[in-house]
């Protein structure tokens, strides 16, 4: 089956800056790439996707691409704000078969 | 649409009892998933069902654990004779054929 890796597993960042979280996939026939964004004792939501037809797609301040080739997707924030602060997933879809990394706690710093 | 909804929130029960999940995935949705999440940790797969199939189950125990999702009502996930290891938050979502997945609140399963 497919198996996500996901990198960092903690990120913390001063506000403004920045943050790059980055995924691999191993089965390339993995089509689909949702971003789901975890706060506290809450439910996974999703916040932004890509198709394997795309190679970028951005929304407001958020941002993710994909290399088919390499097999690696990666979710970009920028000026990041204390409401960023959260738990954030890849996930890799292939013929509705959603499998998930293991997370990416980010902290933005005031 | 009043999104993925799942009874109970809050769960509570005794080692050897049964626990009942329920899912009710949104309106249309062929697809339900079921998650398990220890706290700080991530969501780990445990099946994925379509209507009165179990099409994926590689991440559940093949013990006391089984999953259904009848053709009428709510998915189900069924833990038998549960043991404190089985204390976590299981979430379930739900998708239309190859489109995003939404999330349930979650059910906090807590064995004492």
């Amino acid at each position: 089956g497919e198996n996500v890796e996901q990198h960092p597993s903690t990120l913390s960042v001063q506000e403004g800056d920045s943050a790059v979280i980055k995924c691999t996939y191993s089965d390339s026939a993995s089509n689909y790439f949702p971003w789901y964004k975890q706060e506290l004792g809450k439910r996974p939501q999703l916040i932004i996707d890509i198709r394997s037809n795309v190679g970028e797609k951005k929304d407001q301040r958020i941002a993710v691409t994909l290399n088919k080739t390499a097999k690696h997707f990666s979710l970009h924030i920028t000026e990041t704000q204390p409401e960023d602060s959260a738990v954030y997933f890849c996930a890799a879809v292939y013929n509705n078969d959603m499998r998930f990394g293991a997370g990416t706690r980010l902290t933005v710093k005031p | 649409n009043a999104g993925v909804m799942q009874n109970p929130r809050h769960l509570v029960r005794r080692r050897g009892q049964e626990a009942r999940l329920r899912c009710s995935p949104m309106k249309g949705h062929s697809h339900v998933y079921w998650y398990r999440q220890l706290p700080e940790e991530g969501l780990k797969f445990m099946v994925y069902l379509q209507k009165e199939n179990i099409i994926d189950e590689s991440g559940m125990p093949k013990e006391r654990f089984s999953a259904e999702f009848p053709k009428e009502g709510p998915s189900i996930l069924r833990i038998q004779q549960v043991v404190r290891g089985d204390s976590a938050a299981y979430f379930c979502a739900s998708s239309q054929v190859n489109t995003e997945a939404f999330f349930g609140q979650g059910t906090r399963l807590t064995v004492v």
